[in-house]
């Protein structure tokens, strides 16, 4: 079993719908949460991170932590074509350095 | 502000043969870590160097190496390259303050034939 697990998709929606991305995890000991966006042939870009447990928004981006089911989220608000990207989610403890990465969500966002 | 840089963009080496790649990391940063991103995964860690040394590894065989310099950029080696080495090698930078903050760069493409 993996670390990380996250549905490859690909996930598509019409321009202005609501998205959601989901990761599920194993290791109890994951205190930070990370979501990076990946377009096409370049690196990922770190959107958001949450400590532990709860929600953090940021512009149309909300991300959701629920430690006790081992279970994160991304919420796209009135999504654009240009959202259109791999979304992945990563996890790190506390007390290492290694982050580890979910397989990426491929989203896609019709015109 | 520069943001991470890898060279180089593309690589094609045979089977058995070495490879390096480099990474100079954000403006600021002191930590370095590798990823390895295979077609349709995510990134997997393969190390992290910190004040020229390597602070933690991944799940990775001794054929892959690094290297810190004094100005914090970095360099990957991999030894006796494998067909299962084809993949996109990613650099990321952080502040040791806050790890969490990791900033990639573009990647180099290796292709082993």
């Amino acid at each position: 079993q993996k670390e990380v697990e996250q549905d490859p998709g690909p996930l598509s929606v019409p321009e202005g719908a609501i998205v959601s991305l989901n990761c599920t995890y194993s290791n109890s000991a994951f205190q930070y949460f990370m979501w990076y966006r990946q377009y096409s042939r370049k690196g990922p870009e770190l959107l958001m991170y949450t400590y532990s447990s709860g929600n953090k928004e940021d512009g149309r981006f909300t991300a959701q932590v629920d430690k006790s089911s081992k279970y994160i989220s991304l919420f796209i608000r009135d999504s654009q074509p240009s959202d259109s990207a791999t979304y992945l989610c990563a996890m790190r403890d506390t007390g290492g350095f290694k982050t580890i990465f979910g397989a990426g969500t491929r989203l896609f966002v019709k015109a | 502000d520069a943001g991470v840089t890898q060279s180089p963009t593309h690589l094609i080496k045979t089977r058995g043969q070495q490879v390096t790649l480099r990474c100079s990391p954000k403006s600021g940063h002191d930590t370095v870590s590798w990823y390895q991103q295979a077609l349709g995964q995510g990134p997997q860690f393969i190390f992290q160097y910190y004040e020229e040394e390597e602070r933690q590894r991944g799940n990775f065989p001794d054929r892959f190496s690094g290297h810190q310099f004094p100005n914090y950029s970095s360099e990957l080696n991999v030894n006796a390259l494998l067909l299962g080495d084809s993949a996109l090698y990613l650099c990321a930078s952080s502040w040791t303050s806050n790890p969490t903050e990791q900033y990639f760069g573009p990647g180099t493409r290796l292709t082993v034939t």
